[in-house]
């Protein structure tokens, strides 16, 4: 399978606790995005790496949330003392990169649930 | 003023009938948009993207443009059940247009 790989798929921690999610894009792409999708909205732009650069983070983004890509290939999102709150869906996508127009758009994983007790 | 805007439904419509979504986008700037199905519990997946005025068809889909009134559709002809779905739409935005931004999805339920 060549698609955007997410891991783990499902996640249920307890609230105050640590949790890191995994994505590898696909092959080549040099950007990667993080979104959050919490139910009934669509998916929320967390932040989005240029290779191992972070270009942009959103404004609504905790400074719990870090994410991080070292090499330029995978990436990690990381959650520290968890809340109930934090219960989503968290996508990564990736895309090509070069300007963002003529359907040059991004390719979603399967995505990461987030359970918070 | 959100970026994208889409009114959340949910919308029925019988099946074999046209299903009609929209979509507003506040920042005339932008050049390329893009339908999105999602299936409940799954990842949205892209079905369609529009960067010139006009129609776009794609087998039984269609989007429409109009950039002065800041304005895309999608069309759903022949509807059938496994097109129930959230439907999204979204636009490149932000500096550069480096994100692309979306709306908060259209529930549609095909009914048989």
């Amino acid at each position: 399978d060549t698609g955007v790989s997410q891991d783990p798929r499902h996640k249920i921690t307890k609230r105050g606790q640590n949790v890191t999610f995994r994505c590898d894009p696909i092959s080549e792409h040099n950007r990667l995005y993080w979104y959050r999708q919490t139910l009934g909205q669509g998916p929320e732009f967390l932040t989005y790496f240029q290779n191992e650069a972070q270009l942009e983070k959103s404004r609504l983004l905790s400074d719990r949330f870090s994410a991080e890509r070292p090499k330029g290939s995978f990436s990690t999102l990381e959650i520290q003392r968890t809340e109930q709150g934090d219960s989503a869906m968290y996508l990564c996508a990736s895309n090509p990169g070069g300007r963002g127009y003529s359907g040059n758009t991004i390719y979603f994983g399967e995505g990461s649930w987030l359970t918070v007790v | 003023q959100k970026e994208v805007e889409q009114n959340s439904g949910p919308l029925s419509v019988p099946e074999g009938a046209i299903a009609s979504l929209n979509c507003t986008y506040s920042d005339r700037g932008s050049q390329s948009f893009f339908w999105y199905r999602q299936y409940s519990g799954k990842s949205p997946e892209l079905i369609m993207f529009i960067y010139s005025n006009g129609d776009k068809e794609d087998g039984r889909f269609t989007a429409q443009l109009n950039k002065a009134s800041q304005y895309v559709s999608l069309l759903i002809r022949d509807s059938q059940p496994s097109d129930s779905a959230t439907y999204l739409c979204a636009v490149w935005a932000g500096q550069g247009a480096q994100k692309l931004v979306f709306g908060q999805g259209t529930r549609l339920t095909i009914n048989p």
